[in-house]
């Protein structure tokens, strides 16, 4: 079973900055927290990932709180081709053996 | 194109067929997954290959499932006698494995219709 808790569905506007929120509450102390989406009829993305830092690349951001039970996926100007299902996901191990996804958050991003 | 190709993209079958996906994974990839996701749902953990090793199997894949890495590279995942509760899409992701990121890369999926 998944280890997190997403909200079904959020709307951003174009060009604002998109916070999606996960509680992973049961997190263990070498458990990863990892962001993944999946836009319309394609396979998943890899996002972005983080143990206990807040971590940023070129797609995204992830705070994570200093007690590790949530995180946030910031996408920092939302466009149109953001909207996609968000997936917040714990695994073990850094070199995961798998992902166990749950069901994510719909992003609907509008003009 | 050097990412993860699945074929074929989409299959119609009948119930009672037999049907086979191809995954073929990013070169140098060692570790090789298979999922399946229907709709509405996250995609579901099947098993996963480390090199030709089948190292997990999910108690969803049923003994009408069989996936194979016979050389380390390319896999395969039967399905025989499908039914109709099989229509799904099938995802295979490949990762480095020890040293990697904990990244997977997936496929485009392949979907299944099972009429």
């Amino acid at each position: 079973d998944a280890k997190t808790t997403q909200p079904p569905s959020m709307d951003c506007a174009e060009g604002r900055a998109a916070n999606l929120p996960c509680n992973h509450s049961t997190i263990s102390g070498n458990e990863y927290v990892y962001w993944y989406r999946q836009i319309h009829s394609q396979g998943p993305q890899y996002i972005i990932h983080g143990l206990k830092n807040n971590e940023t690349n070129e797609m995204a951001s992830l705070i994570i709180t200093e007690d590790r039970k949530s995180s946030t996926l910031i996408l920092p100007h939302a466009t149109l081709r953001d909207t996609a299902v968000y997936y917040c996901i714990v695994s073990e191990s850094y070199n995961t053996d798998k992902l166990i996804f749950g069901t994510g958050t719909r992003l609907q991003v509008f003009p | 194109d050097t990412g993860v190709s699945q074929d074929p993209r989409h299959k119609i079958t009948k119930r009672g067929q037999n049907v086979t996906f191809r995954c073929d994974p990013i070169s140098e990839h060692n570790r090789l997954y298979w999922y399946r996701q229907t709709l509405g749902q996250g995609p579901e953990f099947l098993t996963y290959f480390q090199n030709e090793a089948q190292l997990e199997k999910s108690r969803l894949l049923s003994d009408r499932f069989s996936a194979e890495r016979p050389k380390g590279s390319f896999s395969t995942l039967e399905i025989q006698r499908t039914e109709q509760g099989d229509s799904a899409m099938y995802l295979c992701a490949s990762s480095p494995g020890l040293g990697g990121t904990g990244e997977l890369f997936f496929g485009e999926g392949s979907r299944l219709t099972v009429l």
